[in-house]
């Protein structure tokens, strides 16, 4: 499995505050991800990066930005967060874009 | 509107008998589709994978089966284990997405197990 740490694993935060979450792999994978699940909705891709700096907006990509300044590390950050942003948050990672992704551990996000 | 759908919310099956999930897509330009499974506090981890160019692909005890015409396919478990419950996810994906550079998933099925 790649080594994929996310952090926080928890989170609690209030409305209209910025929170960033963090994406961070040891296996050098070009392609990095972040999704979100929610009941009903499955995965959804928010953002994806497909190299240092070089990133793409997803599906549901409204209130959230991303950064990748180094190939280990993704950053998603809700610039300011609302309820409907309660999820569990989880980062992938791809070696290539035609191979299978591995998955994080996922962060549980809520907004209250 | 969903590209990949998952009609089947949940699945109970008695242990050594034949699980069957399956899946079903909308968008024509998918030619690449992957099957995930998902334990509760975990991330999903990858089962099995097909190509537009197959029908069948086989894995020990999965196997997924593609039927391009009714765009449709479906996961076989033979013989289900107790340790096979858990939620699976289809999904896919297109060379023209960037040549498979983002995948789509279904909402997931969660599957039961019944020693």
């Amino acid at each position: 499995d790649a080594g994929i740490t996310q952090s926080p694993r928890h989170k609690v935060t209030e409305t209209g505050t910025p929170v960033t979450l963090r994406c961070h792999q040891t296996e050098n994978h070009r392609y990095m991800y972040w999704y979100r699940q929610d009941p009903g909705h499955g995965l959804r891709l928010i953002h994806y990066s497909y190299g240092v700096k070089d990133t793409d907006k997803g599906e549901v990509s409204d209130g959230y930005s991303v950064s990748r300044s180094k190939t280990e590390d993704f950053l998603l950050t809700l610039e300011s967060a609302t309820s409907s942003q309660t999820s569990v948050y989880f980062c992938a990672t791809k070696l290539t874009a035609n191979t299978e992704a591995f998955f994080g551990q996922g962060t549980r996000l809520t907004v209250v | 509107d969903q590209q990949v759908k998952q009609n089947s919310p949940s699945l109970s099956v008695q242990e050594g008998r034949i699980s069957i999930l399956n899946c079903d897509y909308t968008n024509s330009m998918f030619d690449y589709f992957l099957w995930y499974k998902k334990y509760p506090a975990e991330g999903p981890t990858f089962l099995i994978s097909i190509s537009s160019i197959k029908d069948k692909n086989e894995d020990g005890r999965f196997t997924v089966f593609l039927n391009k015409s009714a765009k449709h396919l479906s996961l076989h478990i033979v013989p289900s284990q107790p340790g096979d419950s858990a939620v699976y996810f289809c999904a896919a994906t297109s060379s023209g997405s960037g040549g498979y550079q983002k995948v789509t998933f279904g909402i997931g099925t969660k599957l039961q197990v019944i020693p």
